[in-house]
């Protein structure tokens, strides 16, 4: 069965400070990975998507790495603001899951001004 | 540009009551997904359809139950709510190993 394990569970960084976020996750047979974000009462908004032959992907001030033979992804954050205070999440699809995503509980962000 | 739609957003029952949450989409995605999301346990999936008149269980099925009888729609039901069944409730859709979007949640206290 797929575990995904994020760490730390919270972070306190100062304002644009670079940050970096981690994931594992015990099964390598996964198809993709996925990073979403999610603020307090929301749902989630999905912020990156690594698929299983890619290395990295970018978006702005979002850097996600995949490391899928040792298990691991980061993302960072580059040039922290305090609109980048929520909880983000980790996921993976595992390998002939019918697309099913197994979510890490997650790292709280708290960016202070 | 509405993508998921989750009704209601809060509801409170009483124990042994029953219910049923919606969930609608209009991005034509084929596979939809309900979770829920409690503290310390994170996002467990619940059922999911991978098409129109498909429905398959998640992690976390018992007491739950869903139909998808259009595209667009993916309905949960509570036969007889549980105090445990409290949680925040969230649908999402996707096309196969797409992102998937999510609905702003349903949260429902039970009694």
């Amino acid at each position: 069965k797929q575990e995904v394990t994020q760490i730390p569970a919270a972070l306190s960084v100062p304002e644009g400070e670079n940050l970096v976020l981690n994931c594992s996750f015990t099964d390598s047979a996964i198809y993709n990975l996925q990073w979403f974000r999610q603020d307090p009462g929301k749902g989630l908004t999905s912020l990156l998507l690594i698929q299983s032959s890619q290395r990295e992907q970018t978006s702005g001030r979002l850097n996600a790495s995949l490391d899928k033979s040792s298990g691991r992804s980061t993302l960072y954050i580059a040039a922290s603001q305090p609109g980048d205070s929520a909880t983000y999440l980790c996921a993976v699809i595992s390998g002939g899951s019918n697309y099913k995503l197994t979510f890490g509980k997650g790292t709280l962000l708290t960016v202070n001004p | 540009n509405a993508g998921v739609t989750q009704t209601p957003k809060f509801r409170v029952l009483k124990t042994g009551q029953s219910m049923t949450l919606l969930c609608a989409q209009d991005m034509n995605h084929e596979y939809m997904y309900w979770y829920r999301q409690d503290p310390g346990m994170g996002l467990r999936l619940i059922h999911y359809s991978v098409g129109e008149g498909t429905t398959a269980k998640g992690e976390v099925p018992d007491g739950y139950n869903v139909s998808r009888l259009k595209k667009q729609n993916f309905l949960l039901g509570l036969e007889s709510a549980a105090p445990s069944q409290t949680s925040v409730y969230f649908c999402a859709s996707s096309w196969g190993g797409r992102p998937q979007h999510f609905g702003d949640g349903t949260r429902l206290s039970i009694l």
